[in-house]
């Protein structure tokens, strides 16, 4: 059973350009996450989304940012505009019923993301 | 808000030495509390976790006991490896909560 994919792994973009990172969550896992780790700080919650829904996004910045798990195909997490301050490492996770102490999320190997 | 404050890295061991992990943290309520761990090119790993004060996490000769008096949760092996080389994360959440936060992370890399 393959894990969380994440691609492209590293992406680099010029600012005012769009960033789009994907993430294939593990066979049978209903539920994405995504997190962010800016440069020096800990990853922090983003969204959380199930198919086709947005249940949580009170981590993610209210400009420029979006997210989407479709029916079919991975979640996207798109960014618009880049800027400097965006260059981060972005992490995706997913689980087969809601996340909490009993039930672990697994996490991908993240896309370091760099903007110019 | 809630944070988590780890031992800054890089840390270099020798192979069989011992290894510590400072990890301590602020939060509102009574949170659960995790290690993770990053080998190269993978994603993050649950390696342990408590869910009360006084709990001790074990997994892999790793172990870690949830300090509530001094909000602590220190990582810890008597006999390290060259494969324990990767990143450490400490994390929290609250009670039951899917959203973790995270420390920034500590790397270790063990020689032979």
């Amino acid at each position: 059973n393959a894990g969380v994919m994440q691609n492209p792994r590293h992406l680099v973009r010029r600012r005012g350009q769009e960033a789009r990172l994907r993430c294939s969550p593990m066979k049978g896992h209903s539920h994405v996450y995504w997190y962010r780790q800016l440069p020096e700080e800990g990853l922090k919650f983003m969204v959380y989304l199930q198919k086709e829904n947005i249940i949580d996004e009170s981590g993610m910045p209210k400009e420029r940012f979006s997210a989407e798990f479709p029916k079919e195909g991975p979640s996207i997490l798109r960014i618009q505009q880049v800027v400097r301050g965006d260059s981060a490492a972005y992490f995706c996770a997913s689980s087969p019923v809601l996340a909490g102490v009993y039930n672990e999320q697994f996490f991908g190997p993240g896309t370091r993301l760099t903007v110019l | 808000g809630d944070s988590v404050t780890q031992m800054e890295g890089p840390v270099t061991l020798s192979e069989e030495a011992c290894l510590t992990i400072n990890c301590t943290y602020t939060a509102t309520g009574y949170p659960s509390l995790f290690w993770y761990v990053q080998y190269p090119g993978e994603g993050l790993q649950l390696l342990l976790k408590a869910t009360k004060a006084d709990d001790k996490g074990s997994n892999k000769g790793f172990e870690a006991t949830y300090r509530k008096e001094t909000t602590s949760f220190h990582l810890e092996k008597g006999s390290v490896q060259v494969s324990d080389s990767a990143v450490y994360f400490c994390a929290l959440s609250e009670t039951n909560d899917y959203k973790l936060s995270f420390g920034a992370g500590t790397t270790v890399t063990v020689r032979a």
